[in-house]
């Protein structure tokens, strides 16, 4: 049964870093991937879709990666912002439902 | 806009009161999911539908049901609401096709039960 961990669970850094948050899985037969923001009291919005044939996919300050050998996917997010500040989570499309199974996420404030 | 919509946003029941939560897409997927979300918990899996007319029980079914009313719509019903179904409760939608977009989420329904 997949399982995916996020460390750290949580992250403060000053408006300006760049920053690396983590995922990984133990079970290296990864489907799809996928990166996912969520606002305090709101929904999950879609940020990144990792197919198992890629390696990493960019939007704008966003790149994720995903090495399926070591099981690991990151999320790079460039010059931070404030307004970056949300629980991040990962999640593999590998449910025998064809659904997600999540990680618990990493809570990322940006200070001003 | 398209999208997930989930209704009521907020509720509060007593325990052994039943309700319908209800979930509409007009995204036209065929694959439609309900998760539950508590803390240090993630996000699990109830139930799911893979097409219209098809339902089957996912990692946390119990003390929940399902119907997809047509490809839409996919209501979860609580028939005795009890205190651990205490939950933040998302529908999403997805069409399993390798493309980009993957799933969409509603935001959700805070649900608290006294």
């Amino acid at each position: 049964k997949q399982e995916v961990t996020q460390i750290p669970a949580a992250l403060s850094v000053p408006e300006g870093e760049n920053l690396v948050l983590n995922c990984s899985f133990t079970d290296s037969a990864i489907y799809n991937l996928q990166w996912f923001r969520q606002d305090p009291g709101k929904g999950l919005t879609s940020l990144l879709l990792i197919q198992s044939s890629q390696r990493e996919q960019t939007s704008g300050r966003l790149n994720a990666s995903l090495d399926k050998s070591s099981g690991r996917s990151t999320l790079y997010i460039a010059a931070s912002q404030p307004g970056d500040s949300a629980t991040y989570l990962c999640a593999d499309l590998g449910g025998s439902q064809g659904n997600l199974i999540f990680g618990k996420g990493t809570k990322l404030s940006v200070k001003p | 806009n398209a999208g997930v919509t989930q209704t009521p946003k907020f509720q509060v029941l007593k325990t052994g009161q039943s309700m319908t939560l209800q979930c509409a897409q007009d995204m036209n997927h065929n694959s439609m999911y309900w998760y539950r979300q508590d803390p240090g918990m993630g996000l699990r899996l109830i139930y799911y539908s893979a097409s219209e007319g098809t339902t089957d029980k996912g990692e946390v079914p119990n003390g929940y049901n399902v119907s997809r009313l047509n490809k839409r719509e996919f209501s979860l019903r609580l028939e005795s609401a009890a205190p651990s179904q205490t939950s933040v409760y998302f529908c999403a939608s997805s069409e399993i096709v390798i493309g980009y977009y993957g799933y969409t989420f509603g935001s959700g329904t805070r649900l608290t039960v006294v």
